[in-house]
């Protein structure tokens, strides 16, 4: 079966601090893995995603994040954090292969960047 | 529109009553996708249509819930003898096209309480 986990419930980093949050995740075959940020009543907002090619992927607002088969994991990273990065973020999988277009989400994780 | 729209952004309903939660997708996407999120909870799928067909409907919960896409554009979910445990926010996505890595982009979300 698939699922996500994201070990934290809370990230607390300070503003111009690198930040990361976790994502390890268990699906059968290959994984397509996405990133997303919910702000305070507003939807659900795409970041990034790994489908395939270059472990590393750029995404949005200057998020980053590492594909790692061996660790099962597709941590969400930024150099420099950003008050405004305050927020809930959420990963999913999906199997990139067969017909089931499900994405499965993990609990999510609130990040707060202090000034 | 620009993005995908939601209507009602509130609705506020009595135990036993009958709901219906309409989603206005991307122009041209021909994937929606129904989630369903608690407080505290990451998004749970419900079901998704590629153009007018539901592709997959084994995330909703019970038969008091149905959708119909009936054009393939405009969906709506119906609730039928709405229940307290019903109240959460239910999110729409839409996608270009299902049979690919097709980046799922969300509605505002629409917040049902069920009194």
């Amino acid at each position: 079966a698939q699922s996500v986990a994201q070990p934290e419930d809370q990230v607390n980093v300070a503003e111009g601090n690198p930040l990361t949050v976790k994502c390890t995740y268990s699906v059968s075959g290959n994984p397509y893995l996405f990133w997303y940020v919910q702000y305070p009543n507003r939807g659900l907002q795409f970041l990034l995603k790994y489908i395939t090619g270059d472990n590393l992927v750029k995404g949005s607002y200057g998020f980053e994040a590492e594909f790692n088969k061996s660790q099962t994991s597709f941590h969400l990273k930024k150099p420099s954090a950003l008050v405004s990065d305050s927020a809930l973020y959420f990963c999913a999988v999906r199997r990139g292969a067969g017909n089931n277009r499900k994405l499965i989400w993990g609990l999510g994780t609130s990040l707060a960047v202090n000034p | 529109g620009a993005g995908v729209s939601q209507t009602p952004s509130n609705k506020v309903t009595e135990k036993g009553k009958y709901v219906e939660l309409r989603c206005d997708p991307i122009s041209g996407h021909t994937a929606l996708y129904w989630y369903r999120q608690s407080l505290g909870q990451g998004p749970e799928f419900l079901i998704y249509f590629q153009g007018t067909g539901a592709a997959d409907d084994s995330g909703l919960p019970n038969d008091r819930f149905f959708a119909v896409r009936p054009e393939g554009s405009v969906s709506t979910l119906k609730i039928q003898r709405t229940e307290r445990g019903d109240s959460a926010m239910y999110l729409c996505a839409s996608s270009l096209r299902a049979g690919e890595e097709g980046t799922q982009y969300f509605g505002p979300g629409t917040r049902l309480l069920v009194l």
